[in-house]
């Protein structure tokens, strides 16, 4: 059964940085595309980043270009995304997600619980 | 980047009505068009990919369809279970962007 638990949300001011990581089981992870996704409180979903499977190739909304970075390290089974320069839109439950059951990097059969990050004074 | 929009944002229906949710791309996304059900306080869940493939466990009252821009959700039959917030998302170029969402209400 596969499963993702993100990790490192929380309350930082404007301007601050932040680390979310989501650890992954129950899927091979270094053959996983992965993605994060966000949903502002009461809105709807945003997707935010990709990350090929050997972080050859990823990819960013225009919202978050030159201010977040996805890594992953396939020994830890993991994916990060590091948040600078954040700002009050970016707060938002933050998911990270893939599709485990397909070879495609188009939809999510997988998800975790998501992270909230608060960027307040 | 392409534009997904549903209609409607929200619909109230009662239980064992037919209940159909249209997905529009500002562009061809070649079939890759996925449906996912969200339900409050807890992660989407996909029910359908590929515009019409059931996803394995979602009970078939869900049907996808359409081609091309123009797509659709229809639940047959609505049960109790199935009232939530709908969102379509396409696959075929980044960003893979969602529709809005439509919330699916009690009548």
């Amino acid at each position: 059964q596969v499963q993702l638990v993100e990790s490192g949300g929380g309350l930082v001011k404007p301007g601050g940085s932040l680390r979310l990581s989501c650890a992954a089981s129950g899927l091979i992870f270094s053959d996983s595309y992965m993605t994060w996704i966000r949903q502002p409180p009461g809105k709807g979903l945003e997707w935010i980043s990709y990350i090929s499977s050997t972080s050859t190739y990823t990819v960013y909304a225009d919202s978050v270009k030159g201010r977040f970075t996805i890594s992953r390290d396939n020994a830890r089974n993991s994916v990060f995304l590091q948040m600078n320069s954040l700002r009050a839109e970016d707060t938002a439950v933050y998911y990270c997600a893939t599709s485990a059951g397909y070879e495609t990097s188009g939809f999510f059969d997988s998800w975790g619980q998501g992270t909230l990050v608060s960027v307040s004074s | 980047d392409i534009q997904m929009t549903q209609s409607p944002s929200a619909v109230s229906a009662s239980i064992g009505d037919r209940v159909t949710i249209t997905c529009r791309a500002s562009q061809g996304i070649n079939n890759w068009l996925a449906w996912y059900q969200q339900k409050p306080g807890k992660a989407p869940k996909l029910l359908i990919f590929g515009a019409s493939t059931l996803q394995t466990g979602v009970p078939s009252r869900f049907s996808g369809s359409g081609s091309g821009t123009e797509f659709t959700l229809t639940i047959s039959s609505l049960q109790p279970e199935d009232f939530a917030t709908y969102y379509c998302q396409q696959g075929t170029s980044f960003p893979h962007t969602f529709g809005q969402g439509t919330k699916l209400e009690i009548k």
